[in-house]
């Protein structure tokens, strides 16, 4: 893999519904991997920053794991929320300061 | 700290004409990021700094583009001649270290070249 690859591309679920979806990345030279949420109109916000092979993350109801070893990451969403509704983007820093963006998975919840 | 500060917010501007973004990272951020957003490519990395020194412009579209940094708190993106294609936001980012410590995004700046 080249470049960070995310999927589903977009994604519409039930509030109360639990989700996740797949960032994956060039797992050579792995250095960082990055989670991002961004909503219409406003700016990318960190979610999780993971570094550590096997490294789980979470913050309240979303949680993430990393696979360095076949470059994947999940993120997971418990009891979606229609506040959740928004872009989630990856980003890996493949061994130099670059981070490179997948084109992120749009969540929609519906109340 | 008020976080990453971009300005303009909007910018509408006419084919052929020069266009400057500024942004002003957090301080103590040691990396700047500029960044492009189109419906196309999602989110592209143009051009990066570190302690004011462009380290990759390999994103860079064209020779129509350039980016500064005189100083640790002020960078900027200018297009000279701007053309429709470069319609699109941009956003810059700062970050205190590569790639352990996420980055922080200003609020873009929507360019619209008419």
């Amino acid at each position: 893999i080249l470049n960070v690859e995310q999927s589903p591309q977009s994604l519409h679920v039930q509030e109360g519904d639990s989700t996740n979806f797949t960032c994956s990345f060039p797992s050579s030279n792995f250095y960082a991997l990055h989670w991002y949420r961004w909503e219409t109109a406003k700016s990318p916000e960190a979610l999780f920053v993971m570094t550590l092979n096997g490294d789980e993350k979470k913050k309240g109801r979303i949680s993430a794991t990393l696979n360095t070893k076949e470059g994947y990451s999940y993120l997971y969403i418990k009891g979606s929320q229609p506040e959740d509704s928004a872009t989630y983007l990856c980003a890996s820093a493949p061994g130099t300061y670059k981070y490179i963006f997948g084109t992120g998975t749009r969540l929609k919840v519906l109340a | 700290d008020a976080g990453v500060i971009q300005s303009p917010r909007h910018e509408v501007t006419e084919m052929g004409q020069e266009v400057t973004l500024r942004c002003k990272p957090i301080s103590g951020h040691d990396y700047l990021f500029w960044y492009r957003q189109t419906m196309m490519r999602g989110l592209e990395l143009l051009i990066y700094f570190n302690n004011n020194v462009p380290i990759d412009d390999s994103g860079m579209p064209e020779d129509r583009f350039s980016a500064k940094m005189p100083n640790a708190s002020f960078s900027t993106l200018k297009i000279q001649p701007s053309e429709p294609r470069d319609s699109a936001v941009y956003f810059c980012a700062s970050t205190v270290d590569r790639g352990v410590t996420e980055a922080f995004f200003g609020q873009g700046t929507r360019l619209t070249v008419v």
